[in-house]
């Protein structure tokens, strides 16, 4: 099945910095979904993506599914970002969503 | 609130006890899904549901049991369960099974087996 990679595992930021999130895939995909998942367990989904650049306020998402590989840009960061932000592709003959080991983010004051 | 909601939030249960995870969506959509999440894992998918019949089931082992009597309710069944089977259980839905259709998860239940 399709492996997904997330870059970095695990990042600190002082609140107002920028970040960018890496997702990399293995195979082609027919879409793409980035989570957030926040302290307390409940997923958000923040993109559906398959290709090109979307933006929601601080958060943009860009997906090269070509190169295959999609980008989280979070701008401005706020202490309610922190949480583990997961890509999701969606691949294979049933489109079967496969979720990657995530980047866990915390911004601190 | 998502919109899908899962009952209970918390649940601790003995490897002889009998139980069931409960999930409700009020988004009209017609797939829905059981994940585990483990510590230091990704989430492993358990169940696919479409129209409620199943189209999809993970390996997993039959101490799972899902149940979907319609297309807006899904439970999951638990009896003599393992501790590693501890986890964090989430449902999720979409408006079919396909790649053009986002999910939206509930809020998980957090199981305990002791």
């Amino acid at each position: 099945g399709i492996q997904v990679e997330q870059s970095p595992p695990d990042l600190i930021l002082q609140e107002g910095a920028n970040s960018t999130l890496r997702c990399n895939f293995s195979d082609s995909v027919n879409n793409l979904q980035w989570f957030h998942q926040n302290p307390w367990g409940q997923l958000i989904n923040l993109f559906y993506i398959p290709s090109g650049t979307k933006q929601n306020g601080r958060l943009s998402a860009t997906t090269v599914a070509t190169e295959r590989y999609s980008l989280l840009y979070i701008s401005s960061s706020q202490t309610t970002d922190s949480g583990v932000y997961f890509c999701a592709p969606t691949s294979g003959g049933y489109q079967k969503v496969t979720f990657g080991t995530g980047t866990k983010l915390q911004v601190i004051p | 609130e998502t919109g899908v909601t899962q009952t209970p939030r918390h649940l601790v249960m003995g490897m002889t006890n009998k139980k069931s995870l409960k999930c409700e969506q009020h988004l009209g959509h017609n797939a829905m899904y059981w994940y585990k999440q483990s510590a230091k894992k990704p989430l492993e998918l358990m169940f696919v549901y479409s129209l409620e019949e199943r189209v999809e089931n993970n390996s997993v082992p039959s101490r799972f049991s899902p149940e979907c009597p319609n297309s807006s309710h899904l439970f999951l069944h638990l009896h003599t369960l393992q501790p590693e089977d501890s986890a964090l259980y989430l449902c999720a839905s979409s408006q079919a099974p396909g790649y053009n259709y986002g999910y939206t998860f509930g809020s998980g239940t957090r199981l305990t087996v002791v």
